[in-house]
């Protein structure tokens, strides 16, 4: 099946510090999501992203497809961004999404 | 974005028992719903897809007699853990699908323990 991989495994960051998350996959998807899981285990939706870029506040995503993979950006980090970001993605004509291992992100005041 | 409710958010239940958990769509009528469970520090393990007035397809490994799943209106789906043991006691979270969109959204999850 799909591998999903997540880097870093775990961000520790002071605030207002920038990220980058990373998300390799081995095969084409056609469908891409990342989510913030806060620690209430609330799965947040960040972006739907198979392919190219978009920018909410202060989080930006980019998928390049051909090349299997998409960054998360984070500027300007907030101890509220704290927790588990996971990349998922869904193959062509699949109804599953396949999750990545997530991304523990920790922001210090 | 969608909006999914899952009761209750959290039960403990004496082992041997059942426990039935509620996943509902609000908004949308989701003709696909997905139950996972994570154990703590691990990611989400899909369990099942379900589309609305027919069977669950169960992932390898999950046992459908013992995690049964009802779909049987397009806002309503239910994971029924039977028999519930102490290795049952975990986060379950349910997402929905509506046809036409391609994102997923997820409940807010309800936590078992089986003591």
């Amino acid at each position: 099946g799909i591998q999903v991989e997540q880097s870093p495994p775990d961000l520790i960051l002071q605030e207002g510090a920038n990220s980058t998350l990373r998300c390799n996959f081995s095969d084409s998807v056609n469908n891409l999501q990342w989510f913030h899981q806060n620690p209430w285990g609330q799965l947040i939706n960040l972006f739907y992203i198979p392919s190219g870029t978009k920018q909410n506040g202060r989080l930006s995503a980019t998928t390049v497809a051909t090349e299997r993979y998409s960054l998360l950006y984070i500027s300007s980090s907030q101890t509220t961004d704290s927790g588990v970001y996971f990349c998922a993605v869904r193959l062509q004509g699949a109804q599953k999404l396949v999750f990545g291992q997530g991304t523990r992100l920790t922001i210090n005041p | 974005g969608a909006v999914v409710s899952q009761h209750p958010s959290w039960v403990i239940c004496k082992s041997g028992t059942s426990v039935k958990i509620e996943c509902r769509s609000l908004d949308f009528q989701a003709t696909t719903m997905f139950w996972y469970r994570q154990f703590p520090k691990q990611s989400l393990m899909l369990m099942a897809t379900s589309n609305e007035g027919s069977k669950a397809t169960y992932e390898q490994g999950v046992e459908k007699d013992k995690f049964l799943i009802n779909h049987a209106s397009l806002t309503l789906s239910t994971l029924t853990v039977t028999s519930a043991h102490p290795e049952d006691s975990s986060f379950y979270i349910c997402s929905e699908e509506a046809l036409g969109r391609n994102e997923q959204y997820f409940g807010p999850g309800t936590r078992l323990t089986v003591t």
